[in-house]
């Protein structure tokens, strides 16, 4: 069954505390994102990677990081320097980034702060 | 800001009835695409369409772009309950590598 798995379905975060989401595919996708939707909002992008061992700040990077050791991972540490870390993550893939290429989503997960 | 704005930004109509929704953009595009959102869930990709092309069909779902404007709708015929969900549009500009999505149109069927 292909497709993009994400977990955990909730998180719930400490003050000070650094927590990592877990983000897996098996489409065989060259391309991963994270994107955070806070409530009644759009989505904005945390992350991409376009390659292993590569990948490129979005337009809200700070506080968060990630790593891209193999094609099927791409997991999203949320560090505590990020202040504001309640929202809804949700992580994609796509056969490669740019010209005409559908992203595929996961099923999100919810963080919320303790 | 490039992202795509979308109006209305909530729209209730009676099962049955059509249901249109809109996405203006500011700078040219390469393609657009329209996601569907249920509650609590991720994204699911419903169309795409070029900047070459002006209009598309899948099943019940009717896209169109106007370059010229700058903007495309979506249009869901005779509506269904299960149609409830909030619906996104992505665009990719030109020279980018990534998608733009908008704030979102929450779509709800009356039965």
């Amino acid at each position: 069954d292909g497709g993009i798995t994400q977990s955990p379905k909730y998180l719930f975060r400490k003050e000070g505390q650094n927590v990592t989401l877990s983000c897996e595919q098996n489409l065989n996708h060259d391309a991963m994102y994270w994107y955070r939707q806070d409530p009644g909002q759009g989505l904005r992008l945390i992350y991409y990677s376009q390659i292993v061992n590569d990948f490129q700040k979005g337009d809200i990077a700070e506080g968060y990081s990630v790593s891209r050791e193999k094609k099927e991972s791409f997991p999203l540490t949320v560090t505590s320097a990020q202040k504001n870390p309640t929202a809804f993550y949700l992580c994609a893939s796509s056969r490669k980034t740019g010209w005409g290429e559908t992203q595929y989503f996961g099923p999100g997960t919810r963080l919320l702060v303790l | 800001s490039q992202q795509g704005e979308e109006d209305p930004q909530a729209l209730s109509i009676q099962e049955g009835e059509n249901a249109t929704m809109n996405c203006s953009y500011k700078t040219s595009i390469n393609n657009l695409q329209w996601y569907r959102q249920n509650s609590g869930r991720g994204l699911v990709h419903l169309i795409l369409i070029r900047s070459n092309e002006r209009e598309k069909h899948s099943g019940r779902l009717r896209v169109t772009l106007d370059t010229s404007k700058k903007s495309s709708s979506l249009l869901i015929t005779a509506s269904r309950a299960a149609d409830t969900a909030s619906y996104f549009c992505a665009s990719l500009f030109q020279g980018a590598q990534k998608l733009v999505f908008g704030q979102g149109t929450r779509l709800t069927i009356n039965p």
